[in-house]
């Protein structure tokens, strides 16, 4: 199993262009979560799902869309790139169900935004 | 609101030192803690949750909702334990992680 995959790992914006993060699970989960890593703020959740075609926002999902067509992937949207924006952007996904429940990574997408 | 505070950005112990990194939360419910750990390029990774009491890699953390603290502990720190650590929060209708800042611990030889 590959678990939590994202295309690309880097990538260059210009300010105002746009771009979609992509990830994927082969783990038959449920839940799925992008977050963003800042130095100094920890990880923080932008947008998660609870399944296919439901979607919710996180702590900062200003300047962010998302989609969940399909169970295994989930899609984080820039609509017009920001410097603000530039951060890695992780995905996870968990397995629904009782009690506290480990998220699992993808190895994360470097974006800078010029 | 919940809140996981992280009060040491960088800790570096000698090799064979214990090693204690601290972790606070604030939460009106019962909550569901986590450390997670994030390696020299690797990802990001879950070390222990609090409902296992378990000890991992010789890691423990102890819940103390008195003090509301998680802090996680190992008597004998090895080189191999440098990494970045997260403490984490769970809560809400898919468990999304509310995440403390971080402390990069460096284990010295």
């Amino acid at each position: 199993n590959a678990g939590v995959t994202q295309t690309p790992k880097f990538r260059i914006l210009k300010i105002g262009q746009s771009m979609t993060l992509q990830c994927t699970q082969d783990m038959n989960h449920n839940y799925m979560y992008w977050y963003r890593q800042d130095p100094g703020m920890g990880l923080r959740l932008i947008h998660y799902s609870v399944g296919e075609g439901t979607t919710a926002k996180g702590e900062v999902p200003d300047g962010y869309n998302v989609s969940r067509l399909k169970k295994q992937n989930f899609l984080l949207g820039l609509e017009s790139a920001a410097p603000s924006q530039t951060s890695v952007y992780f995905c996870a996904s968990s397995y629904r169900g009782q009690g506290a429940n480990e998220q699992f990574f993808g190895p994360g997408t470097r974006l800078t935004v010029l | 609101a919940q809140r996981v505070t992280q009060p040491e950005k960088l800790l570096s112990v000698f090799k064979g030192a214990p090693v204690e990194l601290k972790c606070n939360y604030s939460y009106s419910g019962s909550p569901e803690l986590f450390w997670y750990v994030q390696y020299s390029r690797q990802r990001l990774q879950l070390l222990l949750r609090h409902i296992s009491r378990e000890s991992i890699k010789g890691f423990t953390a102890d819940l103390n909702k008195g003090e509301t603290s998680f802090h996680l502990k190992k008597p004998f720190a090895q080189e191999e334990d440098s990494a970045m650590y997260y403490c984490a929060l769970s809560k809400g209708s898919a468990r999304q992680l509310t995440f403390g800042s971080g402390t990069q611990l460096t284990v010295l030889p």
